[in-house]
């Protein structure tokens, strides 16, 4: 299973982009990317999946490199309300899959 | 989707005693994954269940610690087995709703407290 790297922590203010990368420099070529939302006393939450280049859903945008050696979680105009833990996870997922998680980041918005 | 229920929410327990988490899925699910989050660090996958077969332990873990049963498509149970202070966790019950898409869906979590 790829090992994936990412700052222990954030800070931002309402209202600004958050970026939040994660290298994964071990991906291999079935790999998936995940990422995960964890809010204090909750389990984690889904957030975005890709593979390659750019994919967007309501909450998030994910930018994957064509090396795929790295991913980007973008959240754009961030409230109170995504202070969390965010976790990249790297797998291929298959009926025999186990999800790992990483260490996270702790992503913490001001008003 | 899938919706999780696991009992209990929270207890606190006595060293040396055993303790049964229970976790309902609205759905039939293939595997079942079993998760110990200690105070504010990530999650740490325990074990995965599949129905009618032995749980798959992951290193550091074993069977007789965290007995796990799984006598169908929509339950399961961990059991922490001769607790001490150091068992203190959060337990998660995880599935997949889809296999094999890497989409997990987690119940809220059972807070055990070791004293």
């Amino acid at each position: 299973l790829a090992k994936t790297t990412q700052p222990i922590s954030m800070d931002s203010y309402e209202g600004q982009e958050v970026n939040i990368t994660c290298s994964h420099n071990n991906i291999a070529t079935n790999d998936y990317i995940t990422w995960y939302q964890q809010f204090p006393s909750q389990g984690p939450r889904f957030i975005i999946q890709g593979y390659k280049t750019k994919v967007t859903n309501e909450v998030a945008s994910l930018f994957i490199p064509a090396d795929r050696k790295s991913s980007t979680l973008s959240l754009p105009r961030v409230s109170l309300s995504d202070t969390a833990v965010y976790y990249c996870l790297v797998a291929l997922y298959s009926s025999a899959s186990k999800i790992i998680f990483g260490s996270g980041t702790r992503l913490s918005i001001r008003p | 989707s899938a919706v999780i229920s696991q009992k209990p929410s929270r207890d606190i327990c006595q060293r040396g005693t055993s303790l049964t988490i229970q976790c309902q899925v609205d759905s039939q699910v293939t595997m079942m994954f079993w998760y110990r989050q200690q105070p504010g660090q990530s999650l740490t996958l325990i074990a995965t269940a599949n129905q009618g077969s032995e749980a798959t332990y992951e290193s550091g873990f074993v069977i007789d610690k965290f007995p796990i049963s799984r006598p169908n498509l929509t339950f399961s149970t961990l059991t922490v087995s001769n607790m001490s202070p150091e068992d203190s966790s959060i337990y998660l019950c995880s599935v997949e709703a889809l296999a094999g898409t890497g989409e997990l869906f987690f119940g809220e979590g059972s807070r055990l407290t070791v004293l």
